[in-house]
This record gives C-alpha cells, sequence and structure tokens, in this order.
C-alpha cells in the first residue's frame, strides 16, 4: 500500500541520548517535511527537502538535523535529546512543495 | 511570518447539526490545506483549495483569496467527524512548508 511509514511508534528517551527517527515514503514524492506538535501550538515545521540532496530549515529547527540522500527517505536526528523535545513528530511528503502534502502516522517521543 | 488564526477552537454540536469553520490568515497564500486530525491523531487532508469552492460529500470548503479566509462547512454531522481540524497555509516565502493554525476541536455528540 503507498503512503508514509515512520518508525518507531513510541519512544522512551533520557535526556543526553542520540536518536534518529526514520521515515519512508513510496509515492515518488520530491517533497518531505518534519513537523511537531505539541498540545496548544499545533503544527510547527522543523525542517524539509524539496528534492533528494537538498535540505532546508523551518520554524523549530534547532537540536534538530536531516538528510536526504535518496528520493523515498528523509530521517529525523535528535543528537542529544533535551526534555523540550518530547513532543509528537510528522513526516509528510508532496509531489512538490506546492501541492498537496499526506501525512504519516507519526513518531510520540518522550525524553526524559 | 505569515499567521494563521482559527475560529472557533472548540465546538460541541449534536449529531445531524451543520457546521462552519473558519480560517484567517495574514497574507497572500500559493497554497491552503485543510486537514482532520481524528482521535488517533491521523492527520487527513481533506481539501486543497488556495481559492474556490470545493465540496467532497458531506464536506466542503470555500477560500477567498483575496479577503484572506477559508471556510470549512460539514453539514448533518456523525460522530465520525469528532477530532481537530486545521487549516495550513503556504505562503512562498522563508521556510517552503506549511504554516499551520492551532486547530478547531469538534466534538459530535449522538
Amino acid at each position: 500500500i503507498a503512503g508514509i511509514t515512520q518508525a518507531p511508534t513510541s519512544q522512551i528517551l533520557a535526556a543526553g541520548r542520540r536518536m534518529t527517527l526514520r521515515c519512508t515514503q513510496d509515492m515518488r514524492h520530491n517533497a518531505m517535511y518534519w513537523y511537531r506538535q505539541d498540545l496548544g501550538l499545533g503544527l510547527r515545521l522543523i525542517h524539509y527537502s524539496n528534492t533528494a540532496g537538498t535540505t532546508g530549515k523551518g520554524e523549530v529547527p534547532d537540536g534538530y538535523s536531516v538528510s536526504r540522500a535518496n528520493t523515498d527517505d528523509f530521517p529525523l536526528t535528535l543528537a542529544s535529546a533535551v526534555p523540550s523535545q518530547t513532543s509528537v513528530y510528522f513526516c509528510a511528503s508532496a509531489r512538490g512543495f506546492t501541492d498537496t502534502q499526506y501525512f504519516g502516522p507519526g513518531t510520540r517521543l518522550t525524553v526524559l | 511570518g505569515i499567521q494563521v488564526e482559527q475560529s472557533p477552537p472548540d465546538l460541541i454540536l449534536q449529531e445531524g447539526a451543520n457546521s462552519t469553520l473558519r480560517c484567517n490568515f495574514s497574507d497572500s497564500v500559493n497554497n491552503l490545506q485543510w486537514f482532520h486530525q481524528n482521535p488517533w491523531g491521523q492527520l487527513i487532508n481533506l481539501f486543497y483549495i488556495p481559492s474556490g469552492t470545493k465540496q467532497n460529500g458531506r464536506l466542503s470548503a470555500t477560500t477567498v483569496a483575496t479577503e484572506r479566509y477559508s471556510l470549512l462547512y460539514i453539514s448533518s454531522s456523525q460522530t465520525t467527524d469528532s477530532g481537530v481540524y486545521f487549516c495550513a497555509v503556504y505562503s512562498g516565502g522563508g521556510a517552503d512548508g506549511l504554516t499551520f493554525g492551532k486547530g478547531t476541536h469538534l466534538i459530535i455528540q449522538p
């Protein structure tokens, strides 16, 4: 079934640990995104990639890094997790950066 | 950056009622989308509607780009319509992603 998968579904992480959230899409979309969702703040853009090999910073990029080695995968890395990074993380993709975005199921991350 | 405001923040209705959700944005947009986040957290795209009117079953949406607002209409509400409805826009300046409003939390009671 075509779509976006994210892994893990949920994770509890000790502060200071490194963590990579995985995102894979099989729709051959050029654009991919990472958002975080926090109560009262809605969804905010962390990083984006308009095409393989390029990435850009969103509204809240500090403490996160991404890479886009190929079309399908867009991992998000927390180099040294902090409690303020406790959130639900959504990956999304779109055919182009002005097109309809489709979202993955999300990863619930708790940093203690 | 662009500001997106949604109203009302919360709405409780009886099954069968109609509702109108509003989204105001502070600048011109290239892209406006409405999403439904169901109680399990899944985000479902409802409409891609930078301008004009679209309908899909009991749901319809209208965007008046010149006046910087969009409306989502839900008719004959069902309990499965419960959840949070988000409006999100892409303005074309700065980061190439969507800017979301804070959503309208809709509860449909049987």
